[in-house]
């Protein structure tokens, strides 16, 4: 049963424009939730992350949403660049589990010249 | 990668062989994971450690051992190695904060 679902396995935005990236949850046990960067043949890389009591983060260009009613977050990049080509992770972490990161399967960004 | 650092970068083993991957850090961080990464998945956990001397499972532990002698070092073993265990493992830190910190990798191929 996967707690993390992203359900885009890839997706292709212009140069400039704005990507949107989203992920939706089962477990509203869920304290913090973390987007994760990666590019091949290389670990993962820390991007931005949300608390389960806000609804908005922001770091330069990324910006993550948090529906908690909905059980979804979003991240937005604005805007896009080439550098932006990666897989971007979603993944949860419960407080009483030891900090354990919950991972989706991760989205393939394209960003096109 | 935030100080973490992986031992070797690519491994290839036949089945029933066995290794030991090591992950090091060079700062004094308490929490230490290892993970795996398969195609079209996300990063499952292997097993994690919360400071020297202590190991827990995490979701996929069968057929590895681990272990946290020292705390800058944590040690993933492949006892007798099976071809559904080729992967891509990397090791990761938590630093404080909510996020945790990855090493490059280790590819192993076990034919």
């Amino acid at each position: 049963d996967q707690q993390v679902k992203q359900n885009s396995p890839s997706l292709s935005v212009q140069e400039g424009r704005i990507s949107i990236l989203n992920c939706d949850y089962t477990n509203s046990m869920f304290d913090y939730f973390l987007w994760y960067k990666k590019y091949p043949a290389e670990g993962p890389t820390f991007l931005i992350s949300i608390s389960s009591i806000k609804d908005k983060n922001e770091d330069g260009r990324f910006t993550v949403f948090l529906n908690k009613s909905a059980k979804h977050l979003s991240l937005h990049i604005v805007p896009s660049q080439p550098g932006d080509s990666a897989v971007y992770f979603c993944a949860a972490i419960s407080m009483d589990s030891n900090y354990q990161l919950i991972w989706g399967a991760g989205t393939k960004l394209i960003i096109k010249p | 990668n935030a100080g973490v650092t992986q031992t070797p970068k690519f491994r290839v083993l036949k089945t029933g062989q066995s290794m030991t991957l090591l992950c090091a850090q060079d700062m004094n961080h308490e929490y230490m994971y290892w993970y795996r990464q398969d195609p079209g998945m996300g990063l499952r956990l292997i097993h994690y450690s919360v400071g020297e001397g202590t190991t827990a499972k995490g979701e996929v532990p069968d057929g590895y051992n681990v272990s946290r002698l020292k705390k800058q070092n944590f040690l993933l073993g492949l006892e007798s190695a099976a071809p559904s265990q080729t992967s891509v493992y990397f090791c990761a830190i938590r630093t404080g904060t909510d996020a945790q910190y990855f090493g490059p990798g280790t590819r192993l191929t076990v034919l």
